[in-house]
Protein backbone atom coordinates (compact mmCIF):
# COMPACT_ATOMS: atom_id res chain seq x y z
CA UNK A 1 0.00 0.00 0.00
CA UNK A 2 1.64 3.37 -1.21
CA UNK A 3 1.88 5.44 1.76
CA UNK A 4 -0.10 8.51 0.14
CA UNK A 5 -2.33 8.03 -2.91
CA UNK A 6 -4.16 10.27 -5.40
CA UNK A 7 -5.96 9.76 -8.35
CA UNK A 8 -3.22 10.59 -10.76
CA UNK A 9 -5.81 12.26 -13.90
CA UNK A 10 -6.27 14.35 -15.68
CA UNK A 11 -9.09 15.59 -13.95
CA UNK A 12 -11.17 18.29 -16.20
CA UNK A 13 -12.91 20.77 -15.27
CA UNK A 14 -14.85 23.73 -17.17
CA UNK A 15 -14.02 27.51 -16.40
CA UNK A 16 -16.12 28.22 -12.86
CA UNK A 17 -16.78 24.91 -11.78
CA UNK A 18 -15.74 22.70 -8.59
CA UNK A 19 -12.73 20.83 -8.57
CA UNK A 20 -12.40 18.26 -6.05
CA UNK A 21 -9.04 16.45 -5.45
CA UNK A 22 -8.49 13.41 -3.13
CA UNK A 23 -5.65 12.13 -1.13
CA UNK A 24 -5.64 8.86 1.26
CA UNK A 25 -3.08 8.00 3.69
CA UNK A 26 -2.10 4.75 5.24
CA UNK A 27 0.11 6.28 8.50
CA UNK A 28 -2.34 6.44 11.41
CA UNK A 29 0.19 8.50 13.26
CA UNK A 30 0.44 11.28 10.86
CA UNK A 31 -0.18 14.46 12.21
CA UNK A 32 -0.53 17.46 9.40
CA UNK A 33 -1.71 17.67 5.68
CA UNK A 34 -0.62 19.78 3.10
CA UNK A 35 -1.65 20.55 -0.55
CA UNK A 36 0.90 21.95 -3.15
CA UNK A 37 0.04 23.30 -6.46
CA UNK A 38 2.94 22.33 -8.98
CA UNK A 39 2.95 24.33 -12.36
CA UNK A 40 5.11 22.12 -15.20
CA UNK A 41 8.91 23.41 -14.86
CA UNK A 42 7.96 24.93 -11.43
CA UNK A 43 8.64 23.91 -8.06
CA UNK A 44 5.76 23.12 -5.60
CA UNK A 45 4.20 25.81 -3.47
CA UNK A 46 1.93 25.17 -0.32
CA UNK A 47 -1.54 26.49 -1.25
CA UNK A 48 -2.94 24.83 2.30
CA UNK A 49 -2.12 22.85 5.22
CA UNK A 50 -4.64 21.59 7.74
CA UNK A 51 -4.05 19.67 11.15
CA UNK A 52 -7.64 18.80 13.13
CA UNK A 53 -10.58 16.96 11.10
CA UNK A 54 -13.29 19.08 9.25
CA UNK A 55 -12.89 21.77 6.84
CA UNK A 56 -10.41 24.95 6.35
CA UNK A 57 -11.41 27.97 4.02
CA UNK A 58 -8.97 29.99 2.18
CA UNK A 59 -10.48 32.11 -0.41
CA UNK A 60 -11.52 29.32 -3.15
CA UNK A 61 -9.75 27.21 -1.20
CA UNK A 62 -11.31 24.55 1.27
CA UNK A 63 -9.27 21.81 2.88
CA UNK A 64 -11.04 18.54 4.34
CA UNK A 65 -10.02 16.04 6.65
CA UNK A 66 -10.99 13.13 7.99
CA UNK A 67 -8.24 11.14 10.01
CA UNK A 68 -10.64 8.06 11.13
CA UNK A 69 -11.11 7.30 7.40
CA UNK A 70 -7.81 8.47 6.58
CA UNK A 71 -8.80 10.97 4.12
CA UNK A 72 -7.93 14.76 2.97
CA UNK A 73 -9.52 16.50 0.37
CA UNK A 74 -9.23 19.78 -1.58
CA UNK A 75 -12.30 21.58 -3.14
CA UNK A 76 -11.13 24.47 -5.47
CA UNK A 77 -14.13 26.72 -6.05
CA UNK A 78 -15.01 29.30 -9.32
CA UNK A 79 -11.93 26.92 -10.79
CA UNK A 80 -10.16 29.58 -13.01
CA UNK A 81 -8.23 28.50 -16.00
CA UNK A 82 -4.66 29.25 -14.18
CA UNK A 83 -5.60 26.74 -11.23
CA UNK A 84 -4.64 24.25 -14.54
CA UNK A 85 -1.68 22.40 -12.63
CA UNK A 86 -0.55 19.78 -10.42
CA UNK A 87 -1.84 18.81 -6.84
CA UNK A 88 0.11 17.63 -4.54
CA UNK A 89 -0.44 16.05 -1.13
CA UNK A 90 1.58 16.11 1.52
CA UNK A 91 1.56 14.54 5.09
CA UNK A 92 3.72 14.73 7.83
CA UNK A 93 4.68 12.48 11.34
CA UNK A 94 7.27 14.46 12.24
CA UNK A 95 8.37 17.94 12.18
CA UNK A 96 11.35 16.59 9.64
CA UNK A 97 9.39 14.84 6.71
CA UNK A 98 7.10 14.99 4.26
CA UNK A 99 5.47 12.33 2.65
CA UNK A 100 4.31 13.30 -0.78
CA UNK A 101 1.75 11.73 -3.15
CA UNK A 102 2.16 11.53 -7.11
CA UNK A 103 -0.30 14.41 -7.42
CA UNK A 104 -3.50 14.99 -10.00
CA UNK A 105 -2.99 16.64 -12.69
CA UNK A 106 -5.88 19.26 -13.12
CA UNK A 107 -6.97 20.65 -16.53
CA UNK A 108 -9.39 23.89 -15.78
CA UNK A 109 -11.45 24.69 -19.14
CA UNK A 110 -12.28 27.80 -20.55
CA UNK B 1 12.99 39.18 0.46
CA UNK B 2 14.76 36.70 -1.50
CA UNK B 3 13.53 33.11 -2.05
CA UNK B 4 15.46 29.52 -1.93
CA UNK B 5 18.58 29.67 -4.35
CA UNK B 6 19.67 26.27 -5.56
CA UNK B 7 22.63 26.26 -7.97
CA UNK B 8 23.29 24.84 -10.49
CA UNK B 9 19.90 24.83 -12.25
CA UNK B 10 21.10 22.22 -14.83
CA UNK B 11 23.56 19.58 -14.30
CA UNK B 12 24.50 17.11 -17.08
CA UNK B 13 27.11 14.49 -15.52
CA UNK B 14 28.51 10.76 -16.99
CA UNK B 15 27.62 7.38 -15.14
CA UNK B 16 30.29 6.85 -12.06
CA UNK B 17 30.99 10.76 -11.65
CA UNK B 18 29.79 12.90 -8.73
CA UNK B 19 28.06 15.58 -8.35
CA UNK B 20 27.06 18.34 -5.45
CA UNK B 21 24.18 20.44 -5.34
CA UNK B 22 23.66 23.83 -3.45
CA UNK B 23 20.88 25.30 -1.55
CA UNK B 24 20.82 28.89 0.06
CA UNK B 25 17.86 28.91 1.95
CA UNK B 26 15.59 32.08 2.50
CA UNK B 27 17.36 34.24 5.13
CA UNK B 28 16.67 33.05 8.89
CA UNK B 29 15.25 29.65 8.25
CA UNK B 30 17.39 26.63 9.82
CA UNK B 31 16.06 24.09 8.05
CA UNK B 32 16.74 22.72 4.76
CA UNK B 33 15.17 19.59 3.18
CA UNK B 34 16.29 17.78 0.37
CA UNK B 35 13.67 15.97 -2.36
CA UNK B 36 14.27 14.12 -5.45
CA UNK B 37 11.56 14.15 -8.00
CA UNK B 38 11.10 11.79 -11.16
CA UNK B 39 7.89 10.92 -13.09
CA UNK B 40 7.93 7.22 -11.94
CA UNK B 41 8.42 7.90 -7.96
CA UNK B 42 7.48 11.79 -7.44
CA UNK B 43 8.60 13.83 -4.76
CA UNK B 44 10.73 11.52 -2.48
CA UNK B 45 12.68 12.84 0.60
CA UNK B 46 16.23 12.44 1.26
CA UNK B 47 17.55 14.38 4.51
CA UNK B 48 16.67 17.29 6.11
CA UNK B 49 18.97 19.39 8.29
CA UNK B 50 18.70 21.63 11.18
CA UNK B 51 21.33 23.90 12.90
CA UNK B 52 24.15 21.91 10.93
CA UNK B 53 22.57 18.28 12.36
CA UNK B 54 20.91 15.41 9.88
CA UNK B 55 17.16 15.45 11.75
CA UNK B 56 16.06 12.33 9.56
CA UNK B 57 17.18 10.73 6.32
CA UNK B 58 15.37 8.62 3.47
CA UNK B 59 15.49 5.45 2.03
CA UNK B 60 18.41 6.34 -0.46
CA UNK B 61 21.88 4.37 -0.71
CA UNK B 62 24.72 6.31 1.09
CA UNK B 63 26.04 7.80 -2.29
CA UNK B 64 23.86 10.44 -1.29
CA UNK B 65 24.93 12.43 0.89
CA UNK B 66 24.60 16.37 2.45
CA UNK B 67 25.39 18.76 4.64
CA UNK B 68 24.75 21.88 6.25
CA UNK B 69 26.68 24.75 7.04
CA UNK B 70 26.96 27.38 10.22
CA UNK B 71 25.08 30.18 7.93
CA UNK B 72 22.48 26.87 6.55
CA UNK B 73 23.38 27.22 3.32
CA UNK B 74 23.23 23.44 2.33
CA UNK B 75 25.02 20.62 0.08
CA UNK B 76 24.18 17.67 -1.26
CA UNK B 77 26.39 15.17 -2.68
CA UNK B 78 25.92 12.35 -4.71
CA UNK B 79 28.54 9.86 -5.59
CA UNK B 80 29.33 7.31 -8.60
CA UNK B 81 26.28 8.27 -10.41
CA UNK B 82 24.01 6.10 -11.98
CA UNK B 83 21.59 6.77 -14.75
CA UNK B 84 18.15 6.58 -12.34
CA UNK B 85 19.98 9.40 -10.65
CA UNK B 86 18.65 11.99 -13.11
CA UNK B 87 15.76 14.28 -11.26
CA UNK B 88 14.97 16.96 -10.02
CA UNK B 89 16.48 17.34 -7.10
CA UNK B 90 14.68 20.16 -5.18
CA UNK B 91 15.52 22.05 -1.87
CA UNK B 92 12.80 23.46 0.76
CA UNK B 93 13.73 25.63 3.74
CA UNK B 94 11.67 26.57 6.79
CA UNK B 95 12.31 28.24 9.85
CA UNK B 96 11.39 25.55 11.99
CA UNK B 97 10.67 22.12 10.13
CA UNK B 98 7.71 20.71 7.74
CA UNK B 99 5.12 23.82 8.17
CA UNK B 100 5.80 26.51 5.46
CA UNK B 101 8.39 24.95 3.68
CA UNK B 102 9.56 27.42 0.40
CA UNK B 103 10.72 25.30 -2.57
CA UNK B 104 13.29 26.43 -4.38
CA UNK B 105 13.89 26.09 -8.31
CA UNK B 106 15.19 22.89 -8.27
CA UNK B 107 18.34 21.34 -9.84
CA UNK B 108 17.62 19.12 -12.66
CA UNK B 109 20.34 16.53 -13.15
CA UNK B 110 20.52 14.35 -16.50
CA UNK B 111 23.32 11.54 -16.30
CA UNK B 112 24.22 10.19 -19.21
Amino acid sequence: QKEVEQNSGPLSVPEGAIASLNCTYSDRGSQSFFWYRQYSGKSPELIMFIYSNGDKEDGRFTAQLNKASQYVSLLIRDSQPSDSATYLCAVARSNYKLTFGKGTLLTVNP
Amino acid sequence: KAGVTQTPRYLIKTRGQQVTLSCSPISGHRSVSWYQQTPGQGLQFLFEYFSETQRNKGNFPGRFSGRQFSNSRSEMNVSTLELGDSALYLCASSFGGVDGYTFGSGTRLTVV
